[in-house]
């Protein structure tokens, strides 16, 4: 079965640089969702969209914007880049359908190392 | 606010032996509740998933977890651990009102190993 992708899986950026990381869901999901791993730590909700509009926001730093486009893919864009930002990025996508069974379905991840 | 609570941080498990890992929230309702898996540097693979009905779930790879209400758990079995099994595990609590793209709450995960 088709899952989300997410590119690329590795990027080395260094500080104050930007970076921008893709999500594809898996076809016929209309939500995407964003969220941060530490390392060591459990993963924290950035931001979610629901057909092309913000749904849900969490801990995203300013320094962060995302959107979903026309297609359902989503990008998250990252500018000024700090130490602190370095992690793995997971996107994971939903079916709304018309019931409240929006399991999210989680992607590889990004590993984003900032030096 | 809601809270997910993993009281173990690291379990070790013969292989073979049962498995039970621990899972409290808080919430003003009945939750949505998931646990999910992951292996080192992977993605969060999806166990099993409690939405309503019949409080003891089935998941993938032998897995299960029971949902009591009184005691605001939802504990995740297996009644036979593979060495495979090695890996961390979340526990995860959505929201119960209905709105697409509602976060997950995440518990701090329980690092299970497995020991032949």
């Amino acid at each position: 079965a088709a899952g989300v992708i997410q590119s690329p899986r590795h990027l080395i950026k260094e500080k104050r640089e930007t970076a921008t990381l893709k999500c594809y869901p898996i076809p016929r999901h209309d939500t995407v969702y964003w969220y941060q791993q530490g390392p060591g730590q459990d993963p924290q909700f950035l931001i979610s969209f629901y057909e092309k509009m913000q749904s849900d926001k969490g801990s995203i730093p300013d320094r962060f914007s995302a959107q979903q486009f026309s297609d359902y893919h989503s990008e998250l864009n990252m500018s000024s880049l700090e130490l602190g930002d370095s992690a793995l990025y997971f996107c994971a996508s939903s079916s709304s359908g018309g019931a409240r069974t929006d399991t999210q379905y989680f992607g590889p991840g990004t590993r984003l190392t900032v030096l | 606010a809601q809270s997910v609570t993993q009281p173990d941080i690291h379990i070790t498990v013969s292989e073979g032996a049962s498995l039970e890992l621990r899972c409290n929230y808080s919430y003003g309702a009945t939750p949505y509740l998931f646990w999910y898996v992951q292996s080192p540097g992977q993605g969060l693979q999806l166990l099993l998933k409690y939405f309503s009905g019949d409080t003891l779930v089935q998941g993938i790879k032998g897995f299960e977890a029971e949902f009591k209400r009184s005691q605001s758990s939802f504990n995740l079995r297996k009644p036979s651990v593979h060495w495979s099994d090695a890996a961390e595990y979340f526990c995860a609590v959505g929201g119960t009102k209905y709105q697409a793209g509602t976060a997950l709450i995440f518990g701090k995960g329980t690092t299970l190993s497995v020991s032949s």
